[in-house]
């Protein structure tokens, strides 16, 4: 069946940096795009990005622009989101999702990843 | 600061209508489709309505999505205790060039 399956949680310090991994199964790959989104703790949903696996192509929300960085690889049908600089307001679950290329929905969802920033 | 704007909760007895509205511009709900996400407590979102009005299999028919000039709305009819959640609002915004979220709305089954 179709999944995206995520990392686990992670605690840093203010000013590091944090990779999370978001692997997919179950379909073609490169057919999807796949965005990540973030949720503070009793907030809304925040969209951050995107990365088209068939090129790497990425696309940020201006908010983060400079500070994260989405990868693939194609190998292990893996993508990953790196934020850096990170802050005590960046604590949030973030997940990610994959989106048939132009749907312009996202389905499924990853189990999402805790991300702690704590001094 | 989201787009999309919701009520922050609406809620209803077991076999009530419930309708959640979504308000937002020509640049995102005025240009493309609406979609709606629903997520339990403690659980991830899941795909609840897409392309405005369409269903995903295995969501139950009860509800629906509709989709008028800027503005979309999500109706959950028969209301059951397993409906109690957050739901979402989204679509692309072409000004942004960004996916922006609704405010959410905080579902309660009385």
């Amino acid at each position: 069946q179709v999944q995206v399956v995520q990392s686990g949680s992670e605690v840093k310090k203010p000013g590091a940096s944090v990779k999370v991994s978001c692997r997919a199964s179950g379909y073609v790959f490169t057919d999807y795009y796949i965005h990540w989104v973030r949720q503070a703790p009793g907030q809304g949903l925040e969209w951050m990005g995107m990365i088209n696996p068939s090129g790497g192509t990425t696309r940020y929300a201006q908010k983060f622009q400079g500070r994260v960085t989405m990868t693939r690889d194609t190998s292990t049908s893996t993508v990953y989101m790196e934020l850096s600089g990170l802050r005590s307001d960046d604590t949030a679950i973030y997940y990610c999702s994959r989106e048939k290329h132009g749907n312009q929905y996202f389905d499924p969802w990853g189990q999402g990843t805790l991300v702690t920033v704590s001094s | 600061q989201s787009v999309l704007t919701q009520p922050p909760s609406a809620s209803g007895t077991p076999g009530q209508r419930v309708a959640i509205s979504c308000s937002g511009s020509n640049s995102n709900i005025g240009r493309n489709a609406v979609n709606w996400y629903q997520q339990l407590p403690g659980t991830a979102p899941k795909l609840l309505i897409y392309s405005s009005n369409q269903s995903p299999s295995g969501v139950p028919d009860r509800f629906s999505g509709s989709k008028s000039g800027t503005s979309a709305s999500l109706a959950v009819s028969g209301l059951q205790s397993e409906d109690e959640a957050d739901y979402y609002c989204a679509a692309w915004d072409d000004s942004l060039n960004a996916y922006v979220f609704g405010t959410g709305t905080q579902v309660t089954v009385l």
